[in-house]
């Protein structure tokens, strides 16, 4: 099945400057890479998806990469704010068993 | 507005007995799921359901019990045999697409269940 691993497992940066987290999967197969932000005693949140057939989507703040090739999809904040303090994990579509493989998440610490 | 619903957001269970974790939703998805979360760990899937009336085991089903009566409706039952059920429960649900198309899940809010 699929595996995805996310580094680092923790991530601090200065109010203003950008986050990166960088997401790598197993089965060249997968076509669905979504991202969620869980803050601290809720549930995990959608934040921005890609399917295999786009390199790049952006939403505002955020941007999520894949390479293919590479087998790697990043997630991208730029002008980092307090609030996106959270936990983020990625996650990359099963395509044998329709479900979405997640990795372990990123603690990312804004310092204000 | 659809969303999906868990209840109680806080449980405390004695050891010894058999709790219940409730899990709605209204927003038509077929498959539905359970996931433990422990302090500073990912997401581990308990039980999944595509469709009503039928569920499949997880990576960590042992001490679980699920049904699927309803679509709406996937309640998780934690047993007694479960050895350390302190955590954070998620449930979430999401399109089943046998397709191409892949969507993504729709998470509650949790459960957090302590054993006192």
């Amino acid at each position: 099945g699929e595996n995805v691993e996310q580094h680092p497992s923790t991530l601090s940066v200065q109010e203003g400057d950008s986050a990166v987290i960088k997401c790598t999967y197993s089965d060249s197969a997968s076509n669905y890479f979504p991202w969620y932000k869980q803050e601290l005693g809720k549930g995990p949140q959608l934040i921005i998806d890609i399917r295999s057939n786009v390199g790049e989507k952006k939403d505002q703040r955020i941007a999520v990469t894949l390479n293919k090739t590479a087998k790697h999809f990043s997630l991208h904040i730029t002008e980092t704010q307090p609030e996106d303090s959270a936990v983020y994990f990625c996650a990359a579509r099963d395509y044998g068993n329709n479900r979405l493989a997640f990795g372990k998440g990123n603690q990312v610490v804004v310092i204000p | 507005d659809g969303g999906i619903t868990q209840s109680p957001k806080y449980l405390f269970r004695k050891e010894g007995q058999n709790v219940t974790l409730s899990c709605e939703q209204n927003l038509n998805h077929d498959a539905m799921y359970w996931y433990r979360q422990d302090p500073g760990q990912g997401l581990r899937l308990i039980y999944y359901s595509q469709i009503v009336n039928d569920f499949q085991k997880g990576d960590i089903a042992e001490g679980y019990s699920v049904s699927r009566e309803k679509k709406e409706s996937f309640p998780l039952t934690v047993t007694s045999a479960q050895k350390n059920p302190t955590a954070f429960y998620l449930c979430a649900s999401s399109i089943r697409d046998r397709f191409v198309q892949a969507y993504g899940y729709t998470f509650g809010s949790g459960t957090r269940l302590t054993v006192v």
